[in-house]
C-alpha cells in the first residue's frame, strides 16, 4: 500500500490563481480529511468526507472547496488564491470501522501564495 | 471533545524514557485519548490510544489516571529520531463526527545525546 499520497509536493501560486491539490488513498478508507498547517502552529481541519458524494465543513473552510466522487480520492481545490493560504495543506484518511480514529497522514503539500 | 492541555516543550536525553503528560479533566466518559507526533516537515503520526486501561504497543505506553482526568505518554528509550511536537487528543468515538480529530498544539520534546 502506499497510504495517503498528495501532489504536489510543492507549489507557488501568483495571488489570485486557483489550482487543485490532489489526494489518493489505497487503503479503502471511508473518511478523509485535509488540514493545514501554517509556521509554529497546529492542524487546523479545512474540510472532511464520510464517503463517496459527502463532505463537509470543518474549523477554516472559507477560501476551499472539494468533492469526493470516488472513495479512492479527495482532491481540495483553491479559489483566488490569498497570500493568507499560505501553508502546509496534509490529506488525511481513516477506515469507518473500529480504528476510525487512527488517521493516516500524507506527506504534505507546501503551498505558497505571493 | 474535552479541551487537553500539555507543556509546551520537555526536554529528554537519549537513552532514557520520555514522560509526556496531558491533562485532560473535562474528558466524558467515551471519549477515547490519542496521541500523535509530528517529525519536523512530516505528516503526523498516530501513536497509541486508550480509553481507561493502561495500553502498550511498539513504540509507547500509555497510562491513564483512574479518574482518567490525565494520561502520560512513555517513550521507554529515546532516541535522537523521537525529537518531535507531540499532541494529546481526546475525541468522542460516537455519533456522525468521527475521525474529526482537532490538534492543538502540543508538546515540542526535544531528545539530546
Amino acid at each position: 500500500n502506499a497510504g495517503v499520497t498528495q501532489t504536489p509536493k510543492f507549489r507557488i501560486l501568483k495571488i489570485g490563481q486557483s489550482m487543485t491539490l490532489q489526494c489518493a488513498q489505497d487503503m479503502n478508507h471511508n473518511y478523509m480529511y485535509w488540514y493545514r498547517q501554517d509556521p509554529g502552529m497546529g492542524l487546523k481541519l479545512i474540510y472532511y468526507s464520510v464517503g463517496a458524494g459527502i463532505t463537509d465543513k470543518g474549523e477554516v473552510p472559507n477560501g476551499y472547496n472539494v468533492s469526493r466522487s470516488t472513495t479512492e480520492d479527495f482532491p481540495l481545490r483553491l479559489e483566488l488564491a490569498a497570500p493568507s493560504q499560505t501553508s502546509v495543506y496534509f490529506c488525511a484518511s481513516s477506515s469507518a470501522t473500529a480504528n476510525r480514529n487512527t488517521i493516516y497522514f500524507g506527506e504534505g503539500s507546501w503551498l505558497t501564495v505571493v | 471533545d474535552a479541551k487537553t492541555t500539555q507543556p509546551p516543550s520537555m526536554d529528554c536525553a537519549e537513552g532514557r524514557a520520555a514522560n509526556l503528560p496531558c491533562n485532560h479533566s473535562t474528558i466524558s466518559g467515551n471519549e477515547y485519548v490519542y496521541w500523535y507526533r509530528q517529525i519536523h516537515s512530516q505528516g503526523p503520526q498516530y501513536i497509541i490510544h486508550g480509553l481507561k486501561n493502561n495500553e502498550t504497543n511498539e513504540m509507547a505506553s500509555l497510562i491513564i489516571t483512574e479518574d482518567r482526568k490525565s494520561s502520560t505518554l512513555i517513550l521507554p528509550h529515546a532516541t535522537l529520531r523521537d525529537t518531535a511536537v507531540y499532541y494529546c487528543i481526546v475525541r468522542n468515538a460516537g455519533g456522525t463526527s468521527y475521525g474529526k480529530l482537532t490538534f492543538g498544539q502540543g508538546t515540542i520534546l526535544t531528545v539530546h545525546p
